[in-house]
């Protein structure tokens, strides 16, 4: 069945950099759009980015844009978000959520990974 | 940006009760809404699409109704296994948006 399983959480301190992955199975994993969307303490949830298929389109939120990327290996079944310059406010648990198939709404999430900016 | 303003934010109901959770887009969305149930440490489950298509393997008493700027979902008859917190997400346009989520309580 389809899996999603975030890893690379953890405690960072302002300013500094950290990478998401996100290892999907179950599914052929080049043939879907991917998100990640976060979800504060105590906060709705709020989209972060979006990748085609082939990583050949990407989208950001307007709070994470020059600072988040998204990309992915297709190779290796795996979605990353790379966050540099991080900010209090982007303390959140991440998920990645897969799109499905020649839709628009994510059908598949993980349990997400949770990141803690914080000096 | 599209708001979602759902409502309301914490309902307290019992088994067998028959509940309604509000989604109000800031304009249209055509019918480009899903409802999603989150559990604690699991990650969100899809149960409605295009507004008011039943995701396969949900359960019969979950149904999604609207279009435009207004839409429900409904627990027919509300089981031990449905208390959690759903919400409504927007896909009309990037960047998609969510209402704020509805926590379902045991009354």
């Amino acid at each position: 069945q389809v899996q999603l399983v975030e890893s690379g959480g953890g405690v960072v301190q302002p300013g500094r950099s950290l990478r998401l992955s996100c290892a999907a199975s179950g599914f052929t994993f080049s043939t879907y759009g991917m998100h990640w969307v976060r979800q504060a303490p105590d906060k709705g949830l709020e989209w972060v980015a979006v990748t085609s298929n082939d990583g050949s389109i990407r989208y950001y939120a307007d709070s994470v844009k020059g600072r988040f990327t998204v990309s992915r290996d297709n190779s290796k079944s795996t979605l990353y978000l790379q966050m540099n310059s991080l900010r209090a406010d982007d303390t959140a648990m991440y998920y990645c959520a897969r799109i499905r198939y020649s839709k628009s709404y994510p059908d598949n999430w993980g349990r997400g990974t949770l990141v803690t900016v914080s000096s | 940006d599209i708001q979602m303003t759902q409502s309301p934010s914490t309902l307290s109901a019992s088994v067998g009760d028959r509940v309604t959770i509000t989604c109000r887009a800031s304009q249209s969305i055509s019918n480009w809404l899903a409802w999603y149930q989150h559990k604690p440490g699991k990650a969100p489950n899809l149960l409605i699409y295009d507004a008011s298509s039943l995701e396969s393997g949900v359960p019969s008493r979950f149904s999604g109704s609207g279009s435009g700027t207004e839409f429900t979902l409904t627990i027919s008859s509300l089981q031990p296994d449905d208390f959690a917190t759903y919400f409504c997400q927007q896909y009309n346009s990037y960047p998609y948006t969510f209402g704020q989520g509805t926590k379902l309580e045991i009354k």
